[in-house]
């Protein structure tokens, strides 16, 4: 089955700077990635999703790119401000939402 | 997106007790799901919640640990039986909204501590 990966697990930022969050995924078949971000105390919401057709998607200060040759997709945020602290998830799936599979999570903190 | 509710948001439980958490969505939806999150954790999928027949369990969960119902396209219901502290989680629940092209939504949770 699916097996996805996500590093790094905690990650520290200055506020304005930029972070990166890598997945990498097993199944081949995956065709959906989408990320979401938990606050403390909330569900998770999904902040950007990529298919697997597209090789980035970008809206406002955050992009997603995809390299299914390599099996791995990352999020990107710019201009970090303190409210983008949060636990990030990464998941893949197939079609209709078949073997949705998550990533461990990685705590952002942005720091003022 | 669909707007989806659960309650309690959190309780306190006797070990040996059991609770009912309910999932409400704003729209007809095609699959609902449950998920557990242990502290600090990622998310586990326990079960599909199919409408009008048993529900479908991962591997390590089982229907008599975690009972669920869903009498109708919107809502859906998970019973936590017979619990131990090791049951202390955030319990999810979450759709997958067809229309907006597989995507799945969470609700907000609910975080249950077992005394």
């Amino acid at each position: 089955g699916e097996n996805v990966e996500q590093h790094p697990s905690t990650l520290s930022v200055q506020e304005g700077d930029s972070a990166v969050i890598k997945c990498t995924y097993s199944d081949s078949a995956s065709n959906y990635f989408p990320w979401y971000k938990q606050e403390l105390g909330k569900g998770p919401q999904l902040i950007i999703d990529i298919r697997s057709n597209v090789g980035e998607k970008k809206d406002q200060r955050i992009a997603v790119t995809l390299n299914k040759t390599a099996k791995h997709f990352s999020l990107h945020i710019t201009e970090t401000q303190p409210e983008d602290s949060a636990v990030y998830f990464c998941a893949a799936s197939l079609d209709y939402g078949q073997n949705f599979v998550f990533g461990p999570g990685t705590r952002l903190s942005v720091l003022p | 997106s669909a707007v989806i509710s659960q309650k309690p948001s959190r309780d306190i439980c006797q070990r040996g007790t059991s609770l009912t958490i309910q999932c409400q969505v704003d729209s007809q939806v095609t699959m609902m799901f449950w998920y557990r999150q242990q502290p600090g954790q990622s998310l586990t999928l326990i079960a599909t919640a199919n409408q009008g027949s048993e529900a479908t369990y991962e591997s390590g969960f089982v229907i008599d640990k975690f009972p669920i119902s869903r009498p109708n396209l919107t809502f859906s219901t998970l019973t936590v039986s017979n619990m131990s502290p090791e049951d202390s989680s955030i319990y999810l629940c979450s759709v997958l909204a067809r229309l907006a092209g597989d995507t799945q939504y969470f609700g907000p949770g609910t975080r249950l501590t077992v005394l």
